[in-house]
């Protein structure tokens, strides 16, 4: 079956550490973005790439980091540099509009 | 003022009660409307999308825009237990892969 995998589901990390999500697709969709989603603010656009080897910066993006090698996948990497990393974080895929967004599982992380 | 409002609930009610869930925007190019259904620790999925004003049926779901007064809706008919889960609004402007607004959702529980 087609999908986005997100891994792994739940990850604990001390602070000052970075930290890399992954997530994978087998949608053969071109565009892949993350998100991160806390109580009462809803979903935030961190990065997004429409490209493989592209990728912009979203609306919280300090802190973070992406890398687009190949099309399948889009890792997203929590820097020491973040402040409040602990979240739930969510990758998503599409193809263009008028579809939505394929979203994965998610990752919660816990940074203690 | 947030360009996406929704009320995050949580909303109560019987099993078998019509439910309407709603949103409002202050983006007058937003031209795709989208609704997502979230369970808990999972990631959103998409219910329906639809493009500009008019209505959109789903078997027990409808969705409604309304750019004039910029208010979307989702009507749930018939409502279920497994219907319990927070609903997120989602708009762009635009075709390709243009910015995906969200609303924060709206928590929604079915009593049976």
């Amino acid at each position: 079956d087609g999908g986005i995998t997100q891994s792994p589901k739940y990850l604990f990390r001390k602070e000052g550490q970075n930290v890399t999500l992954s997530c994978e697709q087998n949608l053969n969709h071109d565009a892949m973005y993350w998100y991160r989603q806390d109580p009462g603010q809803g979903l935030r656009l961190i990065y997004y790439s429409q490209i493989v080897n592209d990728f912009q910066k979203g609306d919280i993006a300090e802190g973070y980091s992406v890398s687009r090698e190949k099309k399948e996948s889009f890792p997203l990497t929590v820097t020491s540099a973040q402040k409040n990393p602990t979240a739930f974080y969510l990758c998503a895929s599409s193809i263009p509009a008028p579809y939505g967004y394929t979203f994965g599982s998610g990752t919660r992380l816990t940074v203690v | 003022q947030k360009e996406v409002e929704q009320d995050p609930g949580p909303l109560s009610v019987p099993e078998g009660a019509i439910v309407s869930l709603n949103c409002t925007y202050s983006n007058s190019a937003f031209q795709y409307f989208m609704w997502y259904r979230q369970y808990s620790r999972k990631g959103p999925e998409l219910l329906m999308y639809t493009y500009s004003s008019g209505n959109k049926e789903d078997g027990r779901f409808t969705a409604q825009v309304d750019k004039s007064s910029k208010y979307i809706s989702l009507f749930i008919r018939d409502s279920q237990p497994s219907d319990s889960a927070t609903y997120l609004c989602a708009m762009s402007e635009a075709g390709g892969y243009q910015k995906v607004t969200f609303g924060i959702g709206t928590k929604l529980q079915v009593i049976p």
